[in-house]
């Protein structure tokens, strides 16, 4: 199909581990990006990872591509309340325009 | 360096009107995209400038239109309004081939 799937919710409890996960839809998207969106904010470019990568950490994030199954994931270790947010995942596709997911609201506990 | 810019932060305008929607790029990026993004929604893409023209297009009606100036800044314009035109509009800019494209805090536009 031509949609960006992400899971709508996640919940988690500070200081565990938060695992978002995303499919795209063109095998030959050759970026693909994580964005954040706090509420009534633009959106927060967090990492982005080539296609002819399998994994990219940055700090608390780690970004796993499984180009085969076109699958994205994002992990977020040690979670914090601050990074309680909406995030999109997002694929370039040839001509540069991105194409979003409808976005993961993570909410954080306590 | 202020980042990408947009203005006005928010609009209320009523159906059949006109809105103008601005947006300044990161300083150093050439290439200026504009996505709406409905409640709940992800942000769609409108439409690409670079070297002031309209390079690619998303799948939007023809009462969208834009423009790129000389120093790369860009205008969103939307004719005839629709209720559901009301969103929040993003701007996002990038430097010729370089993948990070930074986004702006959006306009937020209200059609009554």
């Amino acid at each position: 199909g031509e949609d960006v799937e992400q899971s709508l919710f996640l919940s988690v409890r500070e200081g565990d581990s938060s695992v978002i996960n995303c499919t795209y839809t063109d095998s030959s998207s050759t970026y693909l990006y994580w964005y954040k969106q706090e509420p009534g904010a633009g959106l927060q470019l967090l990492t982005y990872i080539f296609s002819n990568m399998d994994m990219k950490q940055d700090q608390r994030l780690t970004v796993l591509l499984n180009k085969k199954d076109k699958h994205l994931s994002l992990r977020i270790a040690d979670t914090q309340t601050g990074d309680s947010a909406i995030y999109f995942c997002a694929e370039r596709r040839s001509q540069g325009n991105l194409i979003f997911g409808k976005g993961t609201k993570l909410s954080v506990k306590p | 360096d202020a980042g990408v810019t947009q203005s006005p932060t928010h609009l209320i305008k009523t159906r059949g009107q006109q809105v103008t929607l601005r947006c300044s790029p990161k300083s150093g990026h050439d290439t200026v995209s504009w996505y709406q993004q409905a409640l709940g929604q992800g942000p769609q893409f409108i439409f690409q400038y670079y070297e002031e023209e309209e390079r690619q297009r998303g799948n939007f009606p023809d009462r969208f239109s834009g423009h790129q100036f000389p120093n790369y800044s860009s205008e969103l314009n939307v004719n005839a309004l629709l209720l559901g035109d009301s969103a929040l509009y993003l701007c996002a800019s990038r430097q010729g081939a370089y993948n990070e494209q930074f986004f702006g805090p959006g306009t937020r536009l209200t059609v009554l």
